[in-house]
């Protein structure tokens, strides 16, 4: 089974600083869809950016980006000239050949004015 | 806001009771979910319906009952719940699948207390 791991549960970061999220994953399949959602506090989830497995090139978002490391089976998310409305929860999520999304237990993300 | 709607938004219900909670899409998807999101707990996918067609049942205890009468709305019915079944219950739904990727969009979710 396909299981999602992000190892900081907490990270902070100063106002228009960079900040860098862990994901690690552990799959079989050579086919599947990463992505990044974020919860802030008592507000819906919200998809922030997508990865699609078969593509080399690290998707962005304007601030935010991912490094993408299949091998590695890594997929970070760096925010770039962070802004206080990027605190939230941050969830790692993985697809595979199903409609299943599999989760990783979050980052709470705190941005210091 | 998504187009994706949850009612009631807060629920209290002691354990004997029997309550539904509601979600409706107004994006055109065809598949929707059900999550349970607990506390320091990664969220857990219950339901998958596409079409109306119940396609995953996670291993979900029957005191937890779906409903799906058409691709807008999709239903939890509870009852005889535990307090450990206190939690968030996210309600989402996915556009057909394009390449494999289906990309799912979260309704506000159901802040679910059991006394």
């Amino acid at each position: 089974a396909q299981t999602v791991t992000q190892s900081q549960p907490e990270m902070s970061v100063q106002e228009a600083e960079t900040v860098t999220l862990s994901c690690t994953y552990d799959t079989s399949e050579s086919d599947y869809y990463l992505f990044w959602y974020k919860q802030p506090p008592s507000r819906q989830m919200i998809l922030v950016i997508r990865q699609e497995a078969y593509k080399q090139q690290n998707a962005t978002e304007n601030r935010f980006s991912v490094n993408f490391q299949k091998a590695a089976k890594s997929f970070s998310l760096k925010i770039s000239d962070s802004q206080l409305g990027d605190a939230a929860m941050y969830f790692c999520a993985y697809q595979g050949g199903s409609e299943k999304l599999v989760f990783g237990k979050g980052t709470k993300l705190t941005v210091n004015p | 806001e998504t187009g994706v709607t949850q009612t009631p938004r807060h629920l209290v219900m002691g354990m004997t009771n029997k309550k539904s909670l509601k979600c409706e899409q107004h994006l055109g998807h065809n598949a929707m979910y059900w999550y349970k999101q607990s506390a320091k707990k990664p969220l857990e996918l219950m339901f998958v319906y596409n079409f109306k067609e119940q396609t995953e049942n996670n291993s979900v205890p029957s005191r937890f009952s779906p409903e799906c009468p058409n691709s807008s709305h999709l239903f939890l019915h509870l009852h005889t719940l535990q307090p450990e079944d206190s939690a968030l219950y996210l309600c989402a739904s996915s556009p057909p699948s394009r390449r494999g990727l289906y990309e799912q969009y979260f309704g506000p979710g159901t802040r679910l207390t059991v006394t």
